[in-house]
């Protein structure tokens, strides 16, 4: 069965201090891995897709890197408006619907 | 377009009761998700249709859940008898159901309290 560990649980971090959140997977055979922000009550909001090892996305200030284990989400010079969670899915190759979540890292970013 | 639509927003039930949620997907997309989601937690699969048709149903999901997807449009999510466990937001998401995965647009949810 797919499974999707992100670490930290949470993740404190100044205005403008860089950092990495994780994301280890494993599934037979990776189809696509997805990076989404959620904020408090809202449904989660697609970032990125990333198909296979050695591929990277960026948008603004994140930039999303593929192994064949894990993903990282580097956020760069992050600012308060990037408090949220970051949530992290796998869709696996022989299901092409159903993706697996793991269970975020809430990022807070104070001022 | 104005994404993916979901009604109710809150719903507060006794426990025993019968639910139904509403989600109008984005039009183009022919795949469509239903997902449940804790505090705290990942959203957790409970099935998905690609056009009318369901095509995989969450072992974990009792038979008091069935949804439906008619004319491969809007799509409902019955609870029946429900549950204090079944207190949680109710997502619903779609897609374009393609060669290569694409990411889900998700709507605002449906929060639950079953009390």
């Amino acid at each position: 069965e797919d499974q999707v560990t992100q670490s930290p649980e949470a993740l404190r971090l100044q205005e403008g201090e860089s950092s990495s959140l994780n994301c280890s997977y494993t599934v037979s055979g990776l189809r696509g891995l997805f990076w989404y922000r959620q904020d408090p009550g809202k449904g989660p909001e697609f970032l990125f897709t990333l198909y296979s090892a050695g591929e990277e996305k960026e948008k603004e200030r994140l930039k999303a890197t593929l192994t064949k284990k894990e993903s990282f989400l580097h956020i760069t010079a992050p600012k308060p408006e990037d408090s949220a969670t970051y949530l992290c899915a796998v869709q696996e190759g022989t299901n092409a619907g159903k993706s697996t979540f793991g269970d975020g890292t809430t990022l807070t970013v104070k001022p | 377009d104005t994404g993916v639509s979901q009604d109710p927003r809150h719903k507060i039930t006794k426990r025993g009761q019968n639910v139904t949620f509403r989600c109008d997907p984005i039009s183009e997309h022919n795949r469509l998700y239903w997902y449940r989601q804790t505090l705290g937690q990942g959203p957790e699969f409970l099935t998905y249709f690609q056009n009318e048709a369901q095509l995989e149903k969450s072992r974990l999901l009792s038979d008091r859940f069935s949804a439906e997807r008619p004319k491969g449009s809007f799509s409902t999510l019955e609870i029946q008898r429900t549950e204090q466990g079944d207190s949680a937001m109710y997502l619903c998401a779609s897609s374009l159901g393609l060669d290569r995965p694409y990411g889900y647009t998700f709507g605002s949810g449906t929060r639950l309290t079953v009390v």
